[in-house]
């Protein structure tokens, strides 16, 4: 079975740090671009960062370059997203999900998600 | 950044057909996909592409592009189609953008 699961969640002080992980299986997961996304509470879907297969490429959400860094370990099957200096507006869940794309037939899309996992930031 | 606009709320009586709407610069490159979210479930994509439905998508969803314009048309809307509905693309870089999301209520 395709499946994500993220995990590393939690309460943080303002200013403080996280790093969530997102363990894949049923696929290949170094053939995949993989994202992060967010959900605050009460609002809608906000893509955060994405990684290319082999990590050579990454890309962020203005409101978290310089603050989050997204990683991954193919041996390991695993994607993270490293949070520091966390803010109170990065409280949401936060789902990993699976990319897919085609250059050629210009679609692109995540077919795969995770459950997700909160993040609440709170003194 | 590139952004994708959604209307905030669309109803529909039950058995009828709606369309979503989708505009953004990042369109006239990749077509949109689109994402149903029921309250505190994960999302599920339901068409990517020119007009693709995943496996276990319902016919009676289906996609369509103009221009700058995507449209997910739901025809003879379920009472378990009410949900939130998000579009999708990315810029031809890499960054990724989601629309506002639009509420889909089914009358």
């Amino acid at each position: 079975e395709v499946q994500l699961v993220e995990s590393g969640g939690g309460l943080v002080q303002p200013g403080g740090s996280l790093r969530l992980s997102c363990a894949a299986s049923g696929f290949t997961f170094s053939s995949y671009w993989m994202s992060w996304v967010r959900q605050a509470p009460g609002k809608g879907l906000e893509w955060v960062a994405n990684i290319k297969q082999d990590g050579s490429e990454k890309y962020y959400v203005d409101s978290v370059k310089g603050r989050f860094t997204i990683s991954r370990d193919n041996a390991k099957n695993s994607l993270y997203l490293q949070m520091n200096s966390l803010r109170a507006e990065d409280t949401a869940v936060y789902y990993c999900a699976r990319e897919f794309s085609s250059g050629l037939d210009h679609y692109y899309g995540m077919d795969v998600w995770g459950q997700g996992t909160t993040v609440t930031v709170s003194s | 950044s590139s952004e994708l606009t959604q209307d905030p709320a669309v109803s529909v009586a039950l058995g009828q057909t709606v369309r979503i709407t989708c505009q953004g610069d990042s369109l006239r490159s990749y077509y949109a996909s689109w994402y149903q979210q029921k309250p505190g479930q994960a999302p599920v994509l339901v068409i990517y592409g020119k007009n693709n439905r995943p496996s276990g998508i319902p016919d009676r969803f289906s996609g369509s592009s103009s221009g700058n314009t995507a449209s997910l048309t739901i025809t003879g809307a379920q009472a378990e189609d009410e949900a939130d509905y998000y579009c999708n693309s990315r810029d031809s870089s890499g960054p990724a953008v989601f629309g506002g999301g639009t509420q889909l209520t089914v009358l």
